[in-house]
Protein backbone atom coordinates (compact mmCIF):
# COMPACT_ATOMS: atom_id res chain seq x y z
CA UNK A 1 0.00 0.00 0.00
CA UNK A 2 1.02 3.24 -0.46
CA UNK A 3 1.49 6.60 1.81
CA UNK A 4 2.19 10.18 1.94
CA UNK A 5 3.81 11.65 5.00
CA UNK A 6 3.60 15.70 5.55
CA UNK A 7 5.77 15.98 8.70
CA UNK A 8 4.82 19.84 9.55
CA UNK A 9 1.13 20.60 10.15
CA UNK A 10 2.01 24.39 9.91
CA UNK A 11 4.90 25.98 8.65
CA UNK A 12 5.05 30.11 9.88
CA UNK A 13 7.24 32.46 7.43
CA UNK A 14 7.52 35.98 6.88
CA UNK A 15 7.07 37.22 3.84
CA UNK A 16 9.55 37.35 1.08
CA UNK A 17 11.29 34.40 3.28
CA UNK A 18 12.28 30.92 1.56
CA UNK A 19 9.79 27.78 2.42
CA UNK A 20 9.61 24.29 2.07
CA UNK A 21 7.24 22.23 2.63
CA UNK A 22 8.34 18.64 3.39
CA UNK A 23 6.70 15.54 1.82
CA UNK A 24 7.38 11.85 1.94
CA UNK A 25 5.75 8.72 0.16
CA UNK A 26 5.90 5.09 0.97
CA UNK A 27 5.22 2.86 -2.44
CA UNK A 28 5.87 -0.69 -3.31
CA UNK A 29 6.20 0.55 -7.19
CA UNK A 30 6.23 3.62 -9.02
CA UNK A 31 4.15 6.35 -8.45
CA UNK A 32 2.77 10.04 -9.58
CA UNK A 33 3.39 12.66 -7.34
CA UNK A 34 1.30 15.94 -6.81
CA UNK A 35 0.86 18.93 -4.97
CA UNK A 36 -2.04 20.55 -4.44
CA UNK A 37 -3.31 23.72 -2.47
CA UNK A 38 -6.69 24.71 -1.20
CA UNK A 39 -7.18 28.09 -0.06
CA UNK A 40 -9.38 29.00 2.40
CA UNK A 41 -12.98 27.74 1.65
CA UNK A 42 -12.12 26.50 -1.30
CA UNK A 43 -11.51 23.08 -3.57
CA UNK A 44 -8.20 21.91 -4.10
CA UNK A 45 -6.33 23.31 -7.18
CA UNK A 46 -3.43 21.13 -8.78
CA UNK A 47 0.42 23.29 -8.39
CA UNK A 48 2.46 20.67 -9.96
CA UNK A 49 3.10 17.00 -10.78
CA UNK A 50 6.02 14.74 -11.34
CA UNK A 51 5.36 12.13 -13.64
CA UNK A 52 8.33 10.66 -15.11
CA UNK A 53 11.54 12.52 -17.02
CA UNK A 54 13.12 15.60 -14.75
CA UNK A 55 12.78 15.36 -11.33
CA UNK A 56 12.58 19.07 -10.77
CA UNK A 57 8.95 20.23 -12.00
CA UNK A 58 7.78 23.67 -11.53
CA UNK A 59 4.49 25.76 -10.93
CA UNK A 60 3.69 28.93 -12.96
CA UNK A 61 3.49 30.82 -9.40
CA UNK A 62 7.01 30.00 -8.38
CA UNK A 63 7.03 27.05 -6.48
CA UNK A 64 9.11 23.68 -7.44
CA UNK A 65 9.53 20.29 -6.06
CA UNK A 66 11.73 18.09 -6.56
CA UNK A 67 11.35 14.38 -7.19
CA UNK A 68 14.23 12.12 -5.02
CA UNK A 69 13.62 8.52 -5.65
CA UNK A 70 16.33 7.75 -2.85
CA UNK A 71 14.74 9.34 -0.39
CA UNK A 72 11.27 9.02 -1.29
CA UNK A 73 10.97 12.74 -1.05
CA UNK A 74 9.03 15.44 -3.10
CA UNK A 75 9.66 18.83 -1.25
CA UNK A 76 7.96 21.95 -1.96
CA UNK A 77 9.91 25.09 -2.48
CA UNK A 78 9.47 28.72 -2.80
CA UNK A 79 12.94 31.11 -2.40
CA UNK A 80 10.63 33.85 -1.69
CA UNK A 81 6.56 33.92 -0.27
CA UNK A 82 4.07 36.22 -0.84
CA UNK A 83 1.08 37.42 2.01
CA UNK A 84 -1.26 35.27 -0.81
CA UNK A 85 0.29 31.73 -0.55
CA UNK A 86 -0.97 31.47 2.67
CA UNK A 87 -3.02 27.78 2.44
CA UNK A 88 -2.82 24.29 3.19
CA UNK A 89 -0.70 22.25 1.11
CA UNK A 90 -1.13 19.08 0.37
CA UNK A 91 0.93 16.47 -1.32
CA UNK A 92 -0.49 13.12 -2.89
CA UNK A 93 0.15 10.61 -4.57
CA UNK A 94 -1.19 8.20 -7.54
CA UNK A 95 -0.49 4.30 -8.67
CA UNK A 96 -0.60 4.92 -11.97
CA UNK A 97 -2.50 2.24 -14.27
CA UNK A 98 -4.37 0.95 -11.31
CA UNK A 99 -7.59 2.83 -10.39
CA UNK A 100 -5.58 6.09 -9.93
CA UNK A 101 -6.98 7.35 -6.83
CA UNK A 102 -5.21 9.68 -5.08
CA UNK A 103 -3.53 9.48 -1.83
CA UNK A 104 -3.26 12.64 0.42
CA UNK A 105 -1.20 13.80 2.96
CA UNK A 106 -2.27 15.32 6.37
CA UNK A 107 -1.57 18.63 4.85
CA UNK A 108 0.84 21.87 5.72
CA UNK A 109 -0.58 25.01 6.40
CA UNK A 110 2.04 27.64 5.18
CA UNK A 111 1.06 30.92 7.10
CA UNK A 112 3.15 33.84 5.80
CA UNK A 113 3.50 36.84 7.89
CA UNK A 114 4.22 40.36 7.23
CA UNK B 1 -12.66 25.78 -19.45
CA UNK B 2 -15.14 23.48 -18.49
CA UNK B 3 -14.67 22.52 -14.62
CA UNK B 4 -16.21 19.76 -12.56
CA UNK B 5 -19.87 20.56 -11.12
CA UNK B 6 -20.51 19.76 -7.50
CA UNK B 7 -24.43 20.43 -6.37
CA UNK B 8 -25.31 22.12 -3.98
CA UNK B 9 -22.17 23.53 -2.59
CA UNK B 10 -23.88 23.26 0.63
CA UNK B 11 -26.44 21.66 2.20
CA UNK B 12 -27.57 21.34 6.05
CA UNK B 13 -29.85 18.19 7.56
CA UNK B 14 -30.80 16.78 10.71
CA UNK B 15 -28.88 13.80 12.20
CA UNK B 16 -31.18 10.33 10.62
CA UNK B 17 -32.00 12.33 7.50
CA UNK B 18 -30.67 12.09 3.82
CA UNK B 19 -28.67 13.94 1.36
CA UNK B 20 -27.77 13.46 -2.29
CA UNK B 21 -24.77 15.19 -3.38
CA UNK B 22 -24.58 15.08 -7.59
CA UNK B 23 -20.97 15.69 -9.54
CA UNK B 24 -20.62 16.38 -13.08
CA UNK B 25 -17.72 15.99 -14.25
CA UNK B 26 -15.67 17.40 -17.21
CA UNK B 27 -16.84 17.12 -20.57
CA UNK B 28 -15.33 13.55 -21.92
CA UNK B 29 -14.00 12.67 -18.71
CA UNK B 30 -15.41 9.24 -17.56
CA UNK B 31 -13.63 8.32 -14.48
CA UNK B 32 -14.81 10.14 -11.22
CA UNK B 33 -14.10 9.99 -7.98
CA UNK B 34 -15.38 11.10 -4.42
CA UNK B 35 -13.72 11.99 -1.32
CA UNK B 36 -15.00 13.67 2.00
CA UNK B 37 -12.80 16.13 3.77
CA UNK B 38 -13.20 16.84 7.67
CA UNK B 39 -12.76 19.86 9.80
CA UNK B 40 -9.00 20.30 9.67
CA UNK B 41 -8.07 16.87 8.06
CA UNK B 42 -6.66 15.86 4.75
CA UNK B 43 -9.11 14.33 1.95
CA UNK B 44 -10.41 11.08 2.22
CA UNK B 45 -10.89 8.89 -0.32
CA UNK B 46 -14.73 7.05 -0.73
CA UNK B 47 -15.51 5.48 -3.94
CA UNK B 48 -14.62 5.98 -7.75
CA UNK B 49 -16.54 4.92 -11.35
CA UNK B 50 -15.29 4.19 -14.49
CA UNK B 51 -17.69 3.87 -16.90
CA UNK B 52 -20.48 3.70 -14.58
CA UNK B 53 -19.02 0.46 -13.19
CA UNK B 54 -17.64 0.99 -9.59
CA UNK B 55 -13.69 1.05 -10.02
CA UNK B 56 -12.81 0.81 -6.09
CA UNK B 57 -14.21 1.70 -2.59
CA UNK B 58 -12.17 3.23 0.08
CA UNK B 59 -13.33 4.07 3.38
CA UNK B 60 -16.98 4.97 2.42
CA UNK B 61 -19.77 3.83 5.03
CA UNK B 62 -22.39 1.44 4.58
CA UNK B 63 -24.91 4.20 5.04
CA UNK B 64 -23.80 5.80 1.89
CA UNK B 65 -24.23 4.41 -1.94
CA UNK B 66 -22.96 6.23 -4.87
CA UNK B 67 -23.76 5.61 -8.88
CA UNK B 68 -22.47 7.28 -11.98
CA UNK B 69 -25.04 7.89 -14.48
CA UNK B 70 -25.15 7.17 -18.40
CA UNK B 71 -23.89 10.81 -19.24
CA UNK B 72 -21.23 10.47 -16.41
CA UNK B 73 -22.48 12.71 -13.82
CA UNK B 74 -22.56 10.84 -10.36
CA UNK B 75 -24.42 11.34 -7.23
CA UNK B 76 -23.39 10.04 -3.84
CA UNK B 77 -26.16 9.34 -1.27
CA UNK B 78 -25.74 9.62 2.10
CA UNK B 79 -28.86 8.04 4.88
CA UNK B 80 -29.17 7.87 8.24
CA UNK B 81 -26.75 11.06 8.56
CA UNK B 82 -24.82 11.07 11.87
CA UNK B 83 -23.07 14.16 13.14
CA UNK B 84 -19.81 12.98 11.93
CA UNK B 85 -20.59 13.01 8.60
CA UNK B 86 -20.27 16.87 8.50
CA UNK B 87 -17.42 17.20 6.29
CA UNK B 88 -16.21 18.80 2.70
CA UNK B 89 -17.62 16.44 0.12
CA UNK B 90 -15.21 16.46 -3.16
CA UNK B 91 -16.07 15.17 -6.36
CA UNK B 92 -12.54 15.00 -8.94
CA UNK B 93 -13.35 13.67 -12.50
CA UNK B 94 -10.59 12.32 -15.30
CA UNK B 95 -9.77 11.01 -18.72
CA UNK B 96 -8.87 7.53 -18.28
CA UNK B 97 -7.65 6.87 -21.47
CA UNK B 98 -6.02 8.65 -24.31
CA UNK B 99 -3.26 11.35 -22.91
CA UNK B 100 -3.42 10.43 -19.43
CA UNK B 101 -1.67 13.40 -17.55
CA UNK B 102 -2.64 11.85 -14.23
CA UNK B 103 -4.28 14.87 -12.89
CA UNK B 104 -7.45 14.76 -11.25
CA UNK B 105 -9.55 17.68 -11.80
CA UNK B 106 -11.72 18.62 -8.82
CA UNK B 107 -14.78 20.55 -8.24
CA UNK B 108 -15.41 23.13 -4.96
CA UNK B 109 -16.93 20.12 -3.06
CA UNK B 110 -20.09 20.54 -1.07
CA UNK B 111 -20.33 21.30 2.37
CA UNK B 112 -22.56 19.13 4.19
CA UNK B 113 -23.87 20.30 7.82
CA UNK B 114 -25.26 17.76 10.15
CA UNK B 115 -27.27 19.11 12.61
Amino acid sequence: AQSVTQLDSQVPVFEEAPVELRCNYSSSVSVYLFWYVQYPNQGLQLLLKYLSGSTLVESINGFEAEFNKSQTSFHLRKPSVHISDTAEYFCAAMIPGATNKLIFGTGTLLAVQP
Amino acid sequence: AAGVIQSPRHLIKEKRETATLKCYPIPRHDTVYWYQQGPGQDPQFLISFYEKMQSDKGSIPDRFSAQQFSDYHSELNMSSLELGDSALYFCASRQAGGMNTGELFFGEGSRLTVL
